[in-house]
């Protein structure tokens, strides 16, 4: 899978919007972008997933430039419980099915 | 809302014994995995399961390692003789379909090997 890029850590204040970047310049035509979460002392847990348009669901967005080289989570409202380690992974659909995670972004949220 | 499950929790053990660290996936799915994270270090991938045979392994599943499906809900990874640097969270994830679908992990399991 291609490589993307995150900040090691981010800051957010409770109930505001927090907009997790993430560089991907290498990606491929057929890489889905995917965002899984790891809350403490917990396995993985999927957030959202694109491949070229914008995506919502109701824990997220997921913004994808026009190029594609990278991607955006928001998170509309931040909560205590949003705090965690987020991942953008790179999935090629013909590559197999694993995940390979990177250090993913800290994101702690301030009450 | 279905959930893979992990048992046990927590498992301690002495280096050179053998291990099994149990999951039972959403009882649809049909693509099996296991990975691994060392504390304090990423999460990484051991070993896909579909059909009964697996379909990917890194190359950190060595022969020390194995998988089985040995009846319709348990999924398992035995490791044969523990070493130091097994100690480490394990986590099962199951998937319906293969490719671009949610996976879906389970809790995890911490191995300790003194």
């Amino acid at each position: 899978d291609a490589k993307t890029t995150q900040p090691n850590s981010m800051e957010s204040n409770e109930e505001e919007p927090v907009h997790l970047p993430c560089n991907h310049s290498t990606i491929s035509g057929t890489d889905y972008i995917h965002w899984y979460r790891q809350l403490p002392s917990q396995g993985p847990e999927y957030v959202i997933h694109g491949l070229t348009s914008n995506v919502n669901n109701r824990m997220a967005s997921l913004a994808i430039a026009e190029d594609r080289k990278s991607s955006t989570l928001i998170l509309h409202r931040a909560t205590l419980r949003d705090a965690a380690v987020y991942y953008c992974i790179l999935r090629d659909n013909y590559a197999g099915n694993m995940l390979t995670f990177g250090g993913g972004t800290r994101l702690m949220v301030k009450p | 809302e279905p959930e893979v499950t992990q048992t046990p929790s927590h498992q301690v053990t002495q280096m050179g014994q053998e291990v099994i660290l149990r999951c039972v996936p959403i009882s649809n799915h049909l693509y099996f995995y296991w990975y691994r994270q060392i504390l304090g270090q990423k999460v990484e991938f051991l070993v896909s399961f579909y059909n009964n045979e697996i379909s990917e392994k890194s190359e950190i599943f060595d022969d020390q390692f194995s998988v089985e499906r040995p009846d319709g809900s348990n999924f398992t990874l035995k490791i044969r003789s523990t070493k130091l640097e097994d100690s480490a969270m394990y986590f099962c994830a199951s998937t319906q379909r293969g490719t671009e679908e949610t996976q879906y992990f389970g809790p995890g399991t911490r191995l300790l090997v003194l």
